[in-house]
């Protein structure tokens, strides 16, 4: 299947800092790519709809100025976190749907990145 | 309401046994409905999906939909320890957009 790839893996930040995670698609292009953020023992909750060339669509609650994504190309998506605080301590994980036409679009997610803010 | 509803669990089976984790939807536009599979601190992976209705097989894998009770189920036979795990159910709409929504994830428990 087709890989995504997330950077880094794992950060630890001091408070007020601001933190760049990357999603890229490894072998296809993705014009969508997807932010979830996952809390301990809880479901992926969907943050964001990033897309190539235009600005992100953030969900319901998402602070825009606070988490910034852009999509430059069609193979990167960027989700910053800025300003970041205790509370956006979480699990950060991106996912890109692979085109196919007339078949089912499925989702390929990234490994994940662990953000802990001290 | 939540738009999905599942189980947080633990769940925790002797190996061998049949599994069965279930998801109740609210929305009946959704169409697609996946089953995922994630580890402690990793990304989710595709175990199976199904469009609309019907019973889909994958190994010892079985995936079940019945949109009348809007109710989904994954069954695994002869359950591993390999497979303990969380299981997300995931349901989307075919309408231009690959939004999914996800349930609360089950945690299952598989001893040797």
């Amino acid at each position: 299947g087709a890989v995504v790839s997330q950077h880094p893996s794992w950060v630890i930040c001091k408070s007020g800092t601001s933190v760049k995670i990357e999603c890229r698609s490894l072998d296809f292009q993705a014009t969508t790519m997807f932010w979830y953020r996952q809390f301990p023992k809880q479901s992926l909750m969907l943050m964001a709809t990033s897309n190539e060339g235009s600005k992100a669509t953030y969900e319901q609650g998402v602070e825009k100025d606070k988490f910034l994504i852009n999509h430059a190309s069609l193979t990167l998506s960027t989700l910053t976190v800025t300003s970041a605080h205790p509370e956006d301590s979480s699990f950060y994980i991106c996912s890109a749907p692979y085109d196919e036409i007339d078949t089912y679009n499925e989702q390929f997610f990234g490994p994940g990145t662990r953000l802990t803010v001290l | 309401q939540k738009e999905v509803e599942q189980d947080p669990g633990p769940l925790s089976v002797p190996e061998g046994a049949i599994v069965s984790l279930n998801c109740t939807y609210s929305n009946s536009a959704f169409q697609y409905f996946m089953w995922y599979r994630q580890y402690s601190r990793k990304g989710p992976e595709l175990l199976m999906y199904t469009y609309s209705s019907g019973n889909k097989e994958d190994g010892r894998f079985t995936a079940q939909v019945d949109k009348s009770s809007k109710y989904i189920s994954l069954f695994i036979r002869d359950s591993q320890p390999s497979d303990s795990a969380t299981y997300l159910c995931a349901m989307g709409r075919v309408s231009g957009t690959y939004k999914y929504i996800f349930g609360t994830g089950t945690r299952l428990k598989v001893l040797a």
